[in-house]
């Protein structure tokens, strides 16, 4: 069965630490991996990777893919309280004419004065 | 642009009634895909339209059901109701699925989600 698993489910940081959010999976026809934040709310879009190698970069936040090894990170420095919430990883497969998207059961991030 | 609408924002039912959610796409989106969102289960995929036509379905019981209409906005319905129903539903759009002889990775946009508690 298809496959994402988060790690670690839950952290709590101080301002200004630097966190490292890890997805691995295990899908049939890997398309791209997106990587959400979610609050109280509906998820937003962070990143979307689809080749290794390659650093996605907005502002504190990057991310980055290995196809080979089958895993992405999260990297997030200078933490702020802000960045609490919950980090969601979906990995996106293609199944016979459509995309069909599996989440993580996401990282829960608390970040402290 | 507008993001994408989900109505109603909040709906409380009971047990065995069927209730109809609605959600709008982003203008030029034309695949709605459908997520419950549960504190046990986390986020898990329902299905996904596009064009009108339902184009893959994740592991839901046959009450379970959608539609798409020709301006690409979808409404989910569920039948016969029971407790474990009780959770956030999303609707995200995005321009287009996945097409077979190319890859597209269209990221998805979500909506506020519907609250539906079941009595």
């Amino acid at each position: 069965e298809d496959k994402v698993v988060q790690s670690p489910l839950s952290l709590v940081v101080h301002e200004g630490d630097t966190v490292t959010l890890n997805c691995s999976y295990e899908v049939t026809n890997f398309r791209s991996l997106l990587w959400y934040k979610q609050e109280k709310k509906a998820p937003t879009f962070l990143f979307m990777l689809t080749s290794s190698g390659i650093e996605k970069k907005s502002g504190r936040l990057s991310s980055i893919l290995d196809k080979k090894e089958l895993f992405s990170i999260l990297n997030i420095t200078a933490t702020q309280t802000g960045d609490s919430a919950v980090y969601l990883c979906a990995v996106v497969e293609f199944t016979g004419g459509g995309n069909k998207l599996t989440f993580g059961t996401g990282t829960q991030l608390k970040v402290e004065l | 642009k507008a993001g994408v609408t989900q109505t109603p924002r909040y709906l409380i039912k009971t047990r065995g009634q069927q209730v109809t959610l609605s959600c709008s796409p982003i203008s030029g989106h034309r695949s709605v895909s459908w997520y419950q969102q549960t504190p046990g289960q986390g986020l898990q995929f329902l299905f996904e339209y596009f064009s009108e036509t339902q184009r893959n379905k994740g592991n839901f019981p046959g009450r379970f059901s959608g539609r798409q209409f020709s301006n690409s906005r979808s409404e989910m319905n569920v039948s016969t109701l029971e407790l474990g129903d009780s959770a956030l539903y999303l609707c995200a759009s995005s321009r287009r699925p996945g097409t077979s002889g190319g890859v597209s990775t269209d990221t998805q946009y979500f909506g506020p989600g519907t609250r539906l508690t079941v009595l």
